[in-house]
């Protein structure tokens, strides 16, 4: 099993939809939690960055923890053609001392 | 303009050739990393750097090596005994204050072998 779980999609939505993108973790050390983006051939770009469980807001993204369910999600709201990308997440323990990636989702947002 | 650059943007090898990846970064960051990129599998962690002069193998290190000689560079040899070395490999740097675990990434290379 792997310590990051995400399903790489593609997932394909309307402009305007809300997007709902997942990862589940089996770690419970893991405290931190992010999201990239990476667009194609290109390096990934930190998106979100969460501690704990809880939820964090930033414009129409929202990134969400629960770490009795071991389960992260990241939100995007009104989707617009220009989040057509791959969506990674990622999480960090002190002691392991690295961050482990998740497979990555595709999303296509079509107009 | 702080950032990582990676060098060259695509990269050709013939097979049984060492090649090398350069990374450098001035974000006066002390840790580096390098990851490979394959469709369907996310980052893997090759190596990782937290000062110069150090390094540690991360999780498929075989048949790649790296130097840390100076803070802002961290080259990667992927050599003739890397069996499938063909993947979009990534750079990436984090620094000591505030989020030392956010790490930056450079804009990868993507390395083809003939």
């Amino acid at each position: 099993q792997k310590e990051v779980e995400q399903d790489p999609g593609p997932l394909s939505v309307p402009e305007g939809a809300i997007v709902s993108l997942n990862c589940t973790y089996s770690n419970s050390a893991f405290q931190y939690f992010m999201w990239y983006r990476q667009y194609s051939r290109k390096g990934p770009e930190l998106l979100m960055y969460t501690y704990s469980s809880g939820n964090k807001e930033d414009g129409r993204f929202t990134a969400q923890v629960d770490k009795s369910s071991k389960y992260i999600s990241l939100f995007i709201r009104d989707s617009q053609p220009s989040d057509s990308a791959t969506y990674l997440c990622a999480a960090y323990s002190g002691g392991y001392n690295k961050l482990i990636f998740g497979a990555g989702t595709r999303l296509a947002v079509h107009p | 303009d702080g950032g990582i650059t990676q060098s060259p943007k695509y990269l050709f090898r013939k097979e049984g050739q060492n090649v090398t990846l350069s990374c450098e970064q001035n974000l006066n960051h002390d840790a580096m990393y390098w990851y490979r990129q394959d469709p369907g599998q996310g980052l893997r962690l090759i190596y990782y750097s937290q000062i110069v002069n150090d390094f540690q193998k991360g999780d498929i290190a075989e048949g790649y090596s790296v130097s840390r000689e100076k803070k802002e560079s961290f080259p990667l040899t992927v050599t003739s005994a890397q069996k499938n070395p063909t993947a979009f490999y990534l750079c990436a740097s984090s620094g000591p204050w505030g989020r030392n675990n956010e790490q930056f990434f450079g804009p990868g290379t993507r390395l083809t072998v003939l």
